[in-house]
């Protein structure tokens, strides 16, 4: 059964560093996702990405954060300049259409030192 | 409560017995989609149940939804001590938008 792939599974990084959080969504899927869920709280939404480019993203996805579709398989997350509070677990989702399943990836943990 | 909030926060049952888990929300929505997530784990897709649905199956799993009263519930049957997971509810706006809003979950252990 086709499923997310996201690399890696963890990654610890100094503060003002910057990362790159990988994906690989369902290979005819369309619609791309990011989330995050901080240790013991909701997973929340930050960006969703279509057609090349960014179709919706929440007040968390700020200028720290871009994405990326650099191939036609790889979908990235960057994090600019990272701070402690970033530390969370980073959820890849895709989709076929819009108002269908998310399937989400086993995520990214990244740890802010 | 807020868009997607679960209720309870943590049920506790004996191997057998049924969970019931139950979801409230406050916007229109297009579709309410089931979660659930061991411990520190990715998140796996339950159902997904649309707005013009009221129920849904799958295996073990019930889905309802009442988009009159804003709420869901999730109902597992004959449970097993592998059913122990956090369950979250997350729901799609009804404005051709795509971002889910998440509730907080509800914490299951089930007890063999």
């Amino acid at each position: 059964e086709p499923e997310v792939t996201q690399t890696p599974s963890h990654q610890v990084t100094q503060m003002g560093q910057e990362v790159i959080l990988r994906c690989v969504p369902i290979s005819n899927h369309l619609y791309f996702y990011w989330y995050r869920q901080i240790l013991g709280q909701k997973v929340e939404f930050l960006v969703s990405f279509y057609n090349n480019e960014i179709s919706e993203k929440s007040e968390i996805f700020d200028d720290q954060f871009s994405v990326e579709r650099p191939d036609g398989s790889n979908f990235t997350l960057k994090i600019r300049s990272t701070k402690l509070e970033d530390s969370a677990m980073y959820f890849c989702a895709s989709s076929g259409h819009t108002t269908e399943t998310q399937y989400f990836g086993p995520g990214t943990r990244l740890l802010v030192l | 409560s807020q868009q997607g909030e679960e209720d309870p926060q943590a049920l506790s049952i004996q191997e057998g017995e049924n969970a019931t888990m139950n979801c409230s929300y406050k916007t229109s929505i297009n579709n309410l989609q089931w979660y659930r997530q061991n411990s520190g784990r990715g998140l796996v897709h339950l159902i997904l149940i649309r707005s013009n649905e009221r129920e849904k199956h799958s295996g073990r799993l019930r889905v309802t939804l009442d988009t009159s009263k804003k709420s869901s519930s999730l109902l597992i049957t004959a449970s097993r001590a592998a059913d122990t997971a956090s369950y979250f509810c997350a729901t799609a706006p009804n404005n051709a938008g795509n971002m889910l809003t998440f509730g907080g979950g509800t914490r299951l252990m089930v007890k063999p």
